[in-house]
């Protein structure tokens, strides 16, 4: 099964700066997605990380808010940017593995924006 | 559109049997089960891809109803590591790959 891991594991940071999460897979997974969490909610889409092409964003997020590279098959970043309070939240990486169609999920990074 | 999970909380006491329902008003292609504990990432359960389809073990089932639009999670003789959140993800379309999440089931066991 893919191992998955996240930095920083949690942050706080100002209103208005940006942060870079980077999330790095233990072996080669077909689909990497990025999930935002609020405490004690579902997990919602943000956007699936696209192997050096452009992210495909779920309605609601926009590419100038949550810029999103992968340059390989096993890591991505996740930009939050401008941040606001409304921005503070639990930040998911995910991957897919090819052929058990399993998703895993890395510990998240815990973002409060003050 | 997110599935609907029932019931939104439960709470047991160790050795009973709880069942969590994941709804779609449309037909999935698949449904993957997660348990989530505080602070935790979601950590896979199964994933049941065919109609009519159950699987797992004896503690910790699931079944995917013949319409596709149903999959029930079944916890049999609950233990205390059972408690946390469970969230079925839903792929509507072959191919898609991306989960929808359902709204969560809070399962709570108690000594």
């Amino acid at each position: 099964s893919a191992v998955i891991s996240q930095k920083p594991s949690r942050d706080i940071c100002q209103r208005g700066t940006s942060l870079t999460i980077q999330c790095q897979v233990d072996s080669q997974v077909t689909m990497m997605f990025w999930y935002r969490q609020q405490p004690g909610q579902s997990l919602t889409l943000i956007a699936t990380a696209n192997q050096g092409s452009e992210a495909t964003y779920e309605s609601g997020f926009v590419i100038d808010k949550f810029p999103i590279s992968r340059p390989n098959l096993t890591f991505s970043t996740l930009t939050v940017s401008n941040m606001s309070p409304e921005d503070s939240s639990i930040y998911l990486c995910s991957g897919r593995e090819g052929g058990t169609d399993t998703q895993y999920f890395g510990p998240g990074t815990r973002l409060t924006v003050l | 559109q997110q599935p609907v999970q029932s019931p939104q909380a439960v709470i047991l006491r160790e050795g009973e049997d709880a069942v969590i329902n994941c709804s779609s008003s449309k037909a999935l292609y698949s449904v993957h089960w997660y348990r989530q504990k505080h602070g935790e990432a979601p950590v896979f359960l199964m994933i049941l891809l065919k109609g009519g389809e159950q699987k797992g073990h004896e503690k910790i089932s699931a079944s995917f109803n013949e319409k596709k639009q149903q999959s029930s999670l079944y916890l049999t003789a609950s233990q205390l590591s059972y408690s946390g959140t469970y969230f079925c993800g839903t792929e509507t379309n072959f191919g898609n790959e991306k989960l929808t999440f359902g709204t969560g089931t809070r399962l709570t066991i108690i000594p």
